[in-house]
């Protein structure tokens, strides 16, 4: 089944103990992108990939790290969370670039206290 | 930017068509229109999308008219189903990036 995975899922850390999200996908798509989901704010993109070691920023990358070291995964790093980092935040994929369907991960939510 | 403007929310009785506008006077010549929704908290589902010609999927149908300012995405028969936010999306200026605005909240009543 093709499809975009996160985890986890649901995460609650403190402020400054760095973690990182995961997401792989199983179609071979090119372009992956990291989004955060805020009340009010609608999706916001953090940071995108065209392809494997190609990575750009999206419209708030300030806090985030990312890494495109295989095609398939496309791990979101924050290396000192802080609490407005607080979010609902999605992978999502496409074939090349988002001009094709992308495909979006389940969500992962993160409270950072 | 092609930026996108929406009705915040709409209501649509179960088994009628739903018809969500948008607006998008800006968008340029080799731009296209991008439709999806998103059911509560889950990750957004691709709908539909088209340049100047209306197109029609299993879920919906696309209208884009002749100036290309407006687009109408039709849900044929809405379900309870189909009750969710539902983004009209151009790309942005780097044409890497597509830009979700606020959508329209589609309510699905019995």
């Amino acid at each position: 089944e093709a499809q975009v995975t996160q985890n986890p899922r649901y995460l609650i850390t403190v402020t400054g103990k760095k973690l990182t999200v995961t997401c792989s996908q199983n179609m071979n798509h090119e372009y992956m992108s990291w989004y955060r989901q805020d009340p009010g704010l609608g999706l916001r993109q953090i940071y995108y990939s065209m392809n494997v070691e190609v990575t750009d920023k999206g419209d708030v990358p300030e806090g985030y790290k990312v890494s495109r070291k295989e095609k398939r995964n496309f791990p979101l790093i924050l290396e000192s969370p802080s609490p407005n980092q607080t979010s609902l935040y999605f992978c999502a994929s496409s074939w090349r670039h988002p001009s094709y369907e992308q495909y979006f991960g389940p969500g992962t939510r993160l409270t950072v206290t | 930017d092609a930026k996108t403007t929406q009705p915040p929310s709409m209501d649509c009785a179960e088994g009628r068509a739903a018809n969500l506008p948008c607006n998008h006077s800006t968008i340029s010549g080799n731009e296209y229109v991008y439709w999806y929704r998103q059911i509560h908290s889950q990750g957004p589902q691709y709908i539909i999308h088209g340049l100047k010609n209306n197109e029609t999927n299993e879920m919906a149908s696309l209208i884009i008219t002749e100036d290309r300012k407006s687009s109408t995405l039709i849900l044929p028969h809405a379900t309870l189903r189909d009750t969710a936010v539902y983004y009209c999306i151009g790309p942005s200026g780097s044409a890497r990036q597509l830009t979700f605005g606020s959508g329209t909240q589609l309510t699905v009543l019995p």
